[in-house]
C-alpha cells in the first residue's frame, strides 16, 4: 500500500527562523511528489518534484527530492507569520488514475 | 481558465439525514475528478475518483457514494449520515499531475 509520512507533525518557530519539513514515501511506480500549503480552506500548490537532486525554488521556499532514499524536504527561510499553515506532501504513482496519496501534514506556526 | 466550484461551503446535518455535495469544473473536458476527506488532525484521504461519466472508483469502504452524471459534474452522497462522516470534503481535478482543489465543504454531523 502506498504511504506518505511527514515529520514533524507540528512545529512552532519565531519569525526569521529557518524550518525544514520532511516527507518520506513508499509508493509503487513513483511518478512525482508534490507539496501543498493549506491555510483555512483548500490546499494551494507549491512544488512538483520528479527528478532527484534538482532543487525547486520559489522565493523563500525551496524543495528537493531524493528518489534513492525516498524522501523530500521543504525548506522555508526567514519565516513570516504568513507562513503559518499546514504543509501537505503527496505522491503520485504511475498507473492511469493520477491519484495522489497525501501525508498527514505538518502544522507550522510562526510567532511574531 | 479552469475553475472548480464546490457547494455548499458549510453544512450541519443530523445523524441519519441524507447528504449531497456537488462539484463542477469549468474550462476543461474529460477531467479526472476526486473526492477527498480531511478529518480533524488528519491528512487528506482519497474517497472516490472518476476518470469519466459514470465511472467511479471507491478507495475506502464507507457510508458514502459518488456519481458523475455529466463530464464536469461530480457528486458525493449519503443516504444516512453517521457521526464519523463529519469532516472537510474537497473536490479536485488533476491537470498534468497537479491537483486543483475546490474551496471545500465543511460537514458537521450532530
Amino acid at each position: 500500500e502506498d504511504k506518505v509520512v511527514q515529520s514533524p507533525l507540528s512545529l512552532v518557530v519565531h519569525e526569521g527562523d529557518t524550518v525544514t519539513l520532511n516527507c518520506s514515501y513508499e509508493v509503487t511506480n513513483f511518478r512525482s511528489l508534490l507539496w501543498y500549503k493549506q491555510e483555512k480552506k483548500a490546499p494551494t500548490f507549491l512544488f512538483m518534484l520528479t527528478s532527484s537532486g534538482i532543487e525547486k525554488k520559489s522565493g523563500r521556499l525551496s524543495s528537493i527530492l531524493d528518489k534513492k532514499e525516498l524522501f523530500s524536504i521543504l525548506n522555508i527561510t526567514a519565516t513570516q507569520t504568513g507562513d503559518s499553515a499546514v504543509y501537505l506532501c503527496a505522491v503520485e504513482a504511475q498507473g492511469g488514475s493520477e491519484k495522489l496519496v497525501f501525508g498527514k501534514g505538518t502544522k507550522l506556526t510562526v510567532n511574531p | 481558465s479552469q475553475t472548480i466550484h464546490q457547494w455548499p461551503a458549510t453544512l450541519v446535518q443530523p445523524v441519519g439525514s441524507p447528504l449531497s455535495l456537488e462539484c463542477t469544473v469549468e474550462g476543461t473536458s474529460n477531467p479526472n475528478l476526486y473526492w477527498y476527506r480531511q478529518a480533524a488532525g488528519r491528512g487528506l484521504q482519497l474517497l472516490f475518483y472518476s476518470v469519466g461519466i459514470g465511472q467511479i472508483s471507491s478507495e475506502v469502504p464507507q457510508n458514502l457514494s459518488a456519481s458523475r452524471p455529466q463530464d464536469r459534474q461530480f457528486i458525493l452522497s449519503s443516504k444516512k449520515l453517521l457521526l464519523s462522516d463529519s469532516g472537510f470534503y474537497l473536490c479536485a481535478w488533476n491537470s498534468a499531475g497537479e491537483l486543483f482543489f475546490g474551496e471545500g465543504s465543511r460537514l458537521t454531523v450532530l
